[in-house]
Parts: C-alpha cells; structure tokens; sequence
C-alpha cells in the first residue's frame, strides 16, 4: 500500500520564480494538509483541502495557494518566491474525521532552495 | 488557541539509558496528542498518540508517552536507547477549530545517542 507521495524531492527556484509542488495522498486518505518546514523548525501549518475546497488556512500570505483534485492528490503553488521560502515542504494526509486528528501520513517532502 | 512546548531543542543519551523528551501543551479544550520522528532527509513518521482513551499510550519501536492532564505534560519515554533511536521528535497537539481539526507542532527535539 503505497503512502503519500511528493514530487520532486529536490528544486532550486530564483527570487521571484513561481514553484508548483506536487502530493499524492495515502490510499484511503482524503484530506490533504501542507506543511512548511524551514531548517532547525518544527512543520508550520500552510492549509488544508478537503472535497477539492480549502478548509483551513495557517497564516501564509496569498503567494501560496493550493489545489485539489478530484483523486485526491494536491498541488501546492507558491508564487513570487523569495530566499525565506526556502524549505522543506511537507504533504500530510490524513481520513476525515470531522474536528478530530487521528494523526497524519506524511511524504518524505519537497527541498525547495531558492537563490 | 493551542500551543506545544518542547522542552530542550537537543538531547544526548548514552547508549542503553533511559530517553525522556519533554512536550507540554495548551488547548482550550481537551486535545489529541502525537509523537512524530524524523529521520534525516524525510519526512515525519508517527510514532504514537493519545486520543482520550488510556492515558499511557505505547508506540512503534518501544517508545510510550503518558497523558497528564493536571500537568499539560506528554513525555515521551524509552527505557534503553538504540543508536537507531537518533532522530528529531516532535510533539503535536490536535484539537477543534471551527469545526475543523487544528494540528500545531512543536519546534522538535533533536535526540543524540552516544555509544
């Protein structure tokens, strides 16, 4: 059974270049969740689809914006990139249990290095 | 709103003692709590989780933690560290928001074990 999938593992992006991140979700999953993981941090919360819609929304500017498809999987977008988005940016997904987290399913993440 | 505070960003053991990592927390309302590691160069893996139910809750590769209400506390424990238990951990707490599930981690702690 396949778990969460990212892709690319690696990129680097110049100032001002726009990134586009890509999630496959555990199967079975239907709520994926993106996480931003700067070096030395612990995951800062980005937002969540869930049904093709945003749920919830963590406090990152509108540069970063996301999408969901109808089989789950999700795209993460950042536009604009600057040096302090450099990170490592993680997939999580997890089953819909309405306001409760039973724990989440992550992929091994996106190193995004922008110069 | 909900918080994690992990006590001690790194923390040596010899091989064979005792590993004890420090998270308190602060939720309004009666939260999930989770263990996460972190192997370098991946993504999060969870390790356990508390969800109401008994409050010592035992995980993968011989970690438990226990729920102390009175205290916010969810330490993880080990009774004999591994060298394989060399990793990053994270604490995270979940509860409702806005009728949604609300994940925040802690910074992490970084564990180093001696030979």
């Amino acid at each position: 059974d396949a778990g969460v999938t990212q892709s690319p593992t690696h990129l680097i992006k110049t100032r001002g270049q726009q990134v586009t991140l890509r999630c496959s979700p555990k199967s079975g999953h239907d709520t994926v969740s993106w996480y931003q993981q700067a070096l030395g941090q612990g995951p800062q919360f980005i937002f969540q689809y869930y049904e093709e819609e945003e749920r919830q929304r963590g406090n990152f500017p509108d540069r970063f914006s996301g999408h969901q498809f109808p089989n789950y999987s999700s795209e993460l977008n950042v536009n604009a990139l600057l040096l302090g988005d450099s990170a490592l940016y993680l997939c999580a997904s997890s089953q819909d249990r309405g306001p409760f987290n039973y724990g989440y399913t992550f992929g091994s993440g996106t190193r995004l290095t922008v110069v | 709103a909900q918080s994690v505070t992990q006590l001690g960003s790194h923390v040596s053991v010899s091989e064979g003692a005792l590993v004890l990592l420090r998270c308190n927390y602060s939720s309004s309302v009666p939260p999930y709590l989770f263990w996460y590691v972190q192997y370098p160069n991946q993504g999060l893996q969870l390790l356990l989780k508390y969800t109401s139910a008994a409050t010592l809750v035992k995980g993968i590769n011989g970690f438990e933690a226990e729920f102390k209400k009175s205290e916010t506390s969810f330490h993880l424990t080990k009774p004999s560290a591994h060298m394989s238990d060399a990793a990053e951990y994270f604490c995270a707490v979940s509860s409702p928001s806005g009728g949604y599930q609300k994940v925040t981690f802690g910074i992490g702690t970084k564990l180093q074990v001696i030979p």
